[in-house]
């Protein structure tokens, strides 16, 4: 079973939809997950992090998260064409001495004009 | 403020050779960690290093190896070059070692082995 899971896709949305992306994770003593945007032939930008129940905004995103469900997800208002690109999932794994995100596949979104 | 930042920027190299990556983190920062990344999937852990040391190692053969120098910048080293470890070799730099810091990534190294 992988640690991290998201749907590879692609997602495609019109412009100004809102556009649901998902991840589940198997570590349940996980207390940090992170949301990053990945276009192609660059590296991850990390755009939303959340570390209680619940939901967190910031501008056009939200993050929600569900530690029972074991459950994150990420809301895109109003997408926008240069929100098209791949957004990794990242669960942050400590242990006594440090730690280290374990990254799902990442789903493509697509945002259609 | 300046950002992660890796050198080079690409590299092509043959199998057997070696190479030698380098990373300077965020200005206090003083977490590095290295990840390597294959198209198609997201990004896999290989080191972290927190005050000179390693405080993690991923599922990575012994051909890998990395050090962190007292200005807390860092180099990937890997011996033995395959076909395999082409990739792009991400470097992230946090605050701390532990705990729920925020990792930061540079723009990578995009390695190609032929």
């Amino acid at each position: 079973q992988k640690e991290v899971e998201q749907n590879s896709g692609p997602l495609s949305v019109p412009e100004g939809a809102i556009a649901s992306l998902n991840c589940t994770y198997s570590d349940r003593g996980s207390q940090s997950f992170f949301w990053y945007r990945q276009y192609s032939g660059k590296s991850p930008e990390l755009i939303m992090s959340i570390y209680s129940n619940g939901d967190k905004e910031d501008g056009r995103f939200t993050a929600q998260l569900n530690k029972a469900s074991q459950y994150v997800s990420l809301l895109i208002r109003d997408s926008q064409p240069s929100d098209s690109a791949t957004y990794l999932c990242a669960v942050n794994e400590v242990k006594e001495y440090g730690n280290k995100l374990v990254f799902g596949a990442g789903t493509i979104l697509r945002v259609k004009s | 403020d300046a950002g992660v930042t890796q050198s080079p920027t690409h590299l092509i190299k043959t199998r057997g050779q070696h190479v030698t990556l380098r990373c300077s983190p965020i200005s206090g920062h003083k977490s590095v960690s290295w990840y390597q990344q294959v198209l198609g999937q997201g990004p896999q852990f290989i080191f972290q290093y927190y005050e000179k040391e390693e405080r993690g190692r991923g599922n990575f053969p012994d051909r890998f190896s990395a050090r962190q120098f007292p200005n807390y910048s860092s180099e990937l080293n890997v011996n033995a070059l395959l076909l395999g470890d082409s990739a792009l070799y991400l470097c992230a730099s946090s605050l701390a070692g532990t705990g729920a810091y925020e990792q930061y990534f540079g723009p990578g190294t995009r390695l190609t082995v032929t």
